[in-house]
């Protein structure tokens, strides 16, 4: 069974310009999380969708993120403009729905912001 | 808030020995569940162990086992006959309302061959 997929893996961009990362996750799983992981830290929910829907997005910065989940299978997540402060581990999570079940994680993006 | 704390930045093993990693948290439910994860060099998350608040009996997989308080709050994981494919960093994390992950700072463990 193929795992979560995550592009691109590193990407490094000036301050105040754009970025988008991509994420597949697992088939069949319905739920779906991006991660912000700042070094020398644990990561951080950003979002959670269940199929379409946004389940939580009460920590995501909605004045420069945003979120989206194509058809209830892909989501992209943008950053626009970035801050140095962005700079991160960016880790997209799915899971089968039900009652906390087994979160798997991808690879991860790092971001850097120059 | 609701936090996981753990204590330890670093921890450091000998090859074959035992080592405890601790974490504590906070929480107002009576059910909820907590994990532990490994984070390698990759990145890659790895589920170690996961338990049931519920649930009285300490989880085990193989090496590792946990050590369940939940008066005390408290859910240390042990890792036995440490390998050096077990040196990474590792994530304690409890369960949140909606199923998202609340994770503490790490912690670094070394294993020493």
């Amino acid at each position: 069974e193929a795992g979560v997929a995550q592009s691109p893996r590193y990407k490094i961009i000036e301050k105040r310009q754009s970025v988008a990362f991509w994420c597949n996750p697992i088939s069949g799983h319905a739920t779906l999380y991006w991660y912000q992981q700042i070094l020398g830290q644990g990561p951080k929910l950003l979002i959670q969708f269940q199929n379409n829907g946004v389940v939580d997005d009460s920590q995501l910065p909605k004045d420069r993120f945003s979120a989206e989940r194509l058809k209830g299978v892909d989501s992209t997540l943008k950053i626009q403009p970035a801050k140095l402060e962005d700079s991160a581990v960016y880790l997209c999570a799915s899971s089968s729905p039900g009652v906390q079940e087994t979160q798997y994680f991808g690879p991860g993006t790092r971001l850097l912001v120059l | 808030a609701q936090t996981v704390t753990q204590s330890q930045p670093e921890m450091s093993v000998q090859e074959a020995e035992t080592v405890t990693l601790s974490c504590t948290y906070d929480t107002s439910e009576s059910d909820y569940y907590l994990f532990w994860y490994k984070q390698p060099p990759s990145r890659q998350m790895i589920l170690v162990i996961r338990q049931e608040a519920y649930k009285q009996q300490n989880a085990t997989e193989n090496r590792f086992s946990v050590n369940f308080q939940k008066a005390a709050k408290s859910f240390s994981l042990k890792i036995s006959d440490s390998q050096l494919g077990d040196a990474a960093m590792y994530f304690c994390a409890r369960g949140g309302s909606q199923g998202n992950l609340i994770f503490g700072k790490g912690t670094k463990l070394s294993v020493k061959p």
